[in-house]
């Protein structure tokens, strides 16, 4: 069925260092999501992508989506301890009813 | 508004007991999930409705049931815990999308649930 692997699992970064993680499904995706969630919290949608190439920045956050449309990035500028939390990517799955696949998550940790 | 809320917020169970999760959402959503997560494996899927009176199953639906009688609540029901169901759960609801984008899901504050 369908997936969506994100890497890495897991970074560990001192405060001001810069952190991506990536994003790889193994079909053509209309569009991606990406969530953040607090420790302790929910998921909280942050953006969607739908272009092929597209790229969109939220202040220190820059989202990419890949040529193909089967791949996409997240990159965050000078870490603060407020980024930490778990990263999610989420593809939609074929068929009705909004449904979407999403990536294990990578889990951000920013040592201050 | 509330947005989604979900019910209880913690909850031990004995293997074999039952219980029922409820969810509710007060933004007039369509759309509405259940979702596990489980350390390393990502939120995934167990059942979901697309609208009042219909439910449908996901990627991980077996030892789940559910029930959306209005609009606004959606239930998750376990007939028999086990162990394995060890979890949080969180409930999520979205609008009706459109074209090729798909729209956000609002999630719920989550249940944890342990069974021993």
């Amino acid at each position: 069925g369908q997936q969506v692997m994100q890497i890495p699992q897991y970074q560990h970064v001192q405060e001001g260092e810069d952190f991506t993680t990536y994003c790889n499904s193994s079909t053509t995706l209309s569009n991606i999501q990406w969530y953040k969630q607090r420790p302790g919290g929910h998921p909280v949608f942050l953006i969607q992508l739908v272009k092929s190439g597209e790229v969109k920045k939220q202040k220190r956050l820059t989202f990419q989506f890949g040529e193909a449309k089967k791949n996409s990035s997240l990159h965050i500028t000078a870490t603060q301890t407020t980024d930490v939390g778990t990263y999610f990517c989420a593809g939609p799955t074929k068929g009705y009813g909004n449904k979407l696949v999403f990536g294990a998550g990578t889990i951000l940790r920013v040592k201050s | 508004n509330a947005g989604v809320t979900q019910t209880p917020k913690f909850r031990v169970l004995k293997t074999g007991q039952s219980m029922t999760l409820l969810c509710a959402q007060d933004m007039n959503h369509e759309y509405m999930y259940w979702y596990r997560q489980d350390p390393g494996m990502g939120l995934r899927l167990i059942h979901y409705s697309v609208g009042e009176g219909t439910t449908a199953k996901g990627e991980v639906p077996d030892g789940y049931n559910v029930s959306r009688l209005k609009k606004q609540n959606f239930l998750l029901g376990l007939e028999s815990a086990a162990p394995s169901q060890t979890s949080v759960y969180f409930c999520a609801s979205s609008y009706f999308p459109t074209g090729a984008e798909s729209d956000e899901q609002y999630f719920g504050p989550g249940t944890r649930l342990t069974v021993t």
